[in-house]
């Protein structure tokens, strides 16, 4: 079967860096997908990797490793709006988006 | 620019009765999807569309139906709401195709409570 593996939450400090892991198994591969979820309201999308390494937009990078089939975003210079949950999905083979059950991050003052 | 929008932002729907969710996107794109969100869930997809005239079936299609009459309408009917209905209903859309990165862009959500 299909499968995305994150955390479910995480708790990090304001002003530090955290670096969110997701992991996956999916029939075929056609690109990662991060997006960013506040309580309440719809995924926004974040970041897109289909080739191996980092991709840097701002205080915000993914990065993917594609024979590992491991991602991770790395989130710089938290800031308390920071705080929401990070949803990992895969693109497969059919074109049909995978996703994961998502990451709680907690910013702390 | 609307981007996408759903109706309406919540319901409270008695078992037994019939709804139809709304979408309506003004981006062109192609292809649409509804997905249902539960807590502790990934994201699941219910039913999508690559094109007009055309849909499919996802994850978790039963109790539900679509149509896609046209490239800016996708609504999701339950003909028949039971109360594991209960949940955030979310459609997205995406340029699908050639070149493009698939990236699928989202509605804000209808809260649906089924009793």
């Amino acid at each position: 079967g299909q499968n995305i593996d994150q955390p479910t939450e995480m708790t990090a400090t304001e002003g530090a860096i955290v670096q969110i892991n997701c992991t996956y198994q999916t029939s075929g591969f056609n690109g990662l997908f991060w997006y960013q979820q506040h309580a309440g309201e719809a995924p926004t999308f974040l970041s897109y990797n289909v080739l191996d390494g980092l991709e840097e937009k701002g205080r915000f990078s993914s990065f993917l490793s594609r024979s590992k089939g491991y991602s991770y975003l790395l989130l710089k210079e938290l800031q308390m709006k920071d705080s929401a949950s990070y949803l990992c999905a895969v693109l497969d083979s059919n074109y049909q988006l995978i996703w994961g059950a998502g990451t709680k991050l907690i910013i702390k003052p | 620019t609307a981007g996408i929008t759903q109706a309406p932002t919540s319901q409270i729907l008695a078992a037994g009765r019939s709804m139809t969710l709304r979408c309506t996107q003004d981006m062109r794109h192609n292809a649409m999807y509804w997905y249902r969100q539960d807590l502790g869930l990934g994201l699941r997809l219910i039913h999508y569309s690559n094109t007009a005239g055309t849909t499919g079936k996802g994850e978790v299609p039963d109790g539900y139906s679509v149509s896609r009459a046209n490239t800016d309408d996708f609504p999701l009917t339950l003909a028949y709401a039971v109360p594991s209905q209960t949940s955030v209903y979310f459609c997205a859309s995406s340029d699908s195709v050639a070149g493009s990165t698939d990236t699928q862009y989202f509605g804000p959500g209808t809260r649906l409570t089924v009793l």
